[in-house]
């Protein structure tokens, strides 16, 4: 089983619609959870860290599940420049060391 | 703030070369850094850890002699790809990691540097 999981889509949605998206992590000591952005040919950019308690800004909702081991991204009205791979990362400490390891990325298309 | 440049934007070189890539954190001081590879379609992964003034962690399957990586300084890390080969064509990217790390430990990522082995 992979550590991050993510459903890679591509995700077509009209513009203005309301899109989420989960992904599943097999490390149940897994602390730290974060949706970055990434752009064709860019670096990935941080979009937001998930909390508990989940987690709101602006358009976009982050919730996890600890039991169930699944964070989620909501997005509301989305906009055509929210056409992006967003990708689920999880920070794990192994061995007295931290690392983030990524999902490969939910690709969101929105359409005029 | 945190600003994180890399050198190199993109490199074509021919196979057998040596290229080394420069990662700088601009304007905040970085105990570790990381360096990530990409490949078309697939997820970042990881490569090793760089921490100032010690060896770098690899991760398995990651030949330390073919990448090697120095990292002399707080706002400084190397990764040198020797010998490269046309497989080791990809998308490396490097993150550094405040002096300070916050709870949720963020990292924040240089822009990469497209690699392409002829």
């Amino acid at each position: 089983r992979k550590e991050v999981e993510q459903d890679p889509g591509p995700f077509n949605v009209p513009e203005g619609a309301t899109v989420a998206f989960n992904c599943t992590y097999s490390n149940s000591a897994s602390q730290s959870f974060f949706w970055y952005r990434q752009d064709c040919r860019k670096e990935p950019k941080l979009l937001m860290s998930v909390y508990s308690s989940g987690n709101e800004d602006g358009r976009f909702t982050a919730q996890l599940n600890r039991a169930s081991q699944y964070i989620s991204l909501l997005i509301r009205d989305s906009k055509l420049s929210d056409s992006a791979t967003y990708l689920c990362v999880v920070n794990t400490i192994r061995g007295g060391a931290d690392g983030l390891t990524f999902g490969k990325g939910t690709h969101l298309i929105i359409q005029p | 703030g945190a600003v994180v440049s890399q050198h190199p934007s993109w490199v074509i070189c021919k196979s057998g070369t040596s290229v080394k890539i420069e990662c700088r954190s601009l304007d905040f001081q970085a105990t570790t850094m990381f360096w990530y590879r990409q490949f078309p379609k697939q997820s970042l992964m990881l490569m090793a850890t760089s921490n100032e003034g010690s060896k770098a962690t690899y991760e398995q399957g990651v030949e330390k002699d073919k990448f090697l990586i120095n990292h002399a300084s707080l706002t400084l890390s190397t990764l040198t790809v020797t010998s490269a080969h046309p497989e080791d064509s990809s998308f490396y990217i490097c993150s550094a990691r405040d002096l300070i790390a916050g709870a949720y430990n963020e990292q924040f990522f240089g822009p990469g540097t497209r690699l392409t082995v002829l």
